[in-house]
């Protein structure tokens, strides 16, 4: 199986800051990587596609970039509503796999 | 707007077998991969399986002897079940849609999820 991993695992940010987060996989994956979002209690909700591409009505604030085995996630401004903890995914080979995931907090 | 919801007992008990269905509002069931993923309480994601709207299925391998995923086209469901279950399958279990975004694949919509307890 492919391993996901992702840094940091969780950090401390301010309103306005500029947030990266980075997936790594353990083979390549050309750009079959996704990107997440879950606030506690609820489900995750698709920020980014094929690693760079916004998914319809997610804030342009998020931007994804990478291909092969390293990707990143920035929000350029983080604002209130970005507190969530971050999963990569690749879909690139089964089974299908999680990053651990990067929390993001208010510092 | 294509909606799902999950439904199924909160809890089970050990050895016996997890059941969960998924009901899709909003759009047809016969087309895109309907796909099960869980999160142990405090804990990461994992993907359990999909079934494709024509009846195929793909399983996590650390599942798979364990794991069946099937489809009612006439209920707009899909279900899941998970037999000998142990502590360990318990987690807040997501259905979720699996699209094809050219020229990847993405979840794009998810159930709220449900939470299921395995305990005597």
């Amino acid at each position: 199986a492919i391993q996901m991993t992702q840094s940091p695992s969780s950090l401390s940010a301010s309103v306005g800051d500029r947030v990266t987060i980075t997936c790594r996989s353990s083979q390549g994956i050309k750009n079959d990587l996704g990107w997440y979002q879950q606030k506690p209690g609820k489900a995750p909700k698709l920020l980014i596609y094929a690693a760079s591409s916004l998914q319809s009505g997610v804030p342009s604030r998020f931007s994804g970039s990478g291909s092969g085995t390293d990707f990143t996630l920035t929000i350029s401004s983080l604002q209130p509503e970005d507190f969530a903890t971050y999963y990569c995914l690749q879909d690139y080979d089964y089974p299908l796999t999680f990053g651990p995931g990067t929390k993001v907090d208010i510092k | 707007q294509v909606q799902l919801q999950e439904s199924g007992p909160g809890l089970v008990k050990p050895s016996e077998t997890l059941s969960l269905s998924c009901t899709v509002s909003g759009g047809s069931i016969s087309t895109y991969y309907w796909t099960w993923i869980r999160q142990p309480p405090g804990k990461g994601l994992e993907w359990i399986g999909y079934i494709y709207y024509t009846g195929n299925t793909k399983y996590n391998p650390s599942l798979k002897s364990r794991v069946t995923i099937s489809l009612d086209t006439s209920k707009n469901q899909f279900s899941l079940k998970l037999s000998s279950v142990t502590a360990a399958d318990t987690a807040v279990y997501y259905c979720a849609r699996r699209v094809a975004v050219r020229p990847v694949y993405a979840f794009d919509i998810w159930g709220q999820g449900t939470m299921v307890t395995v305990s005597s």
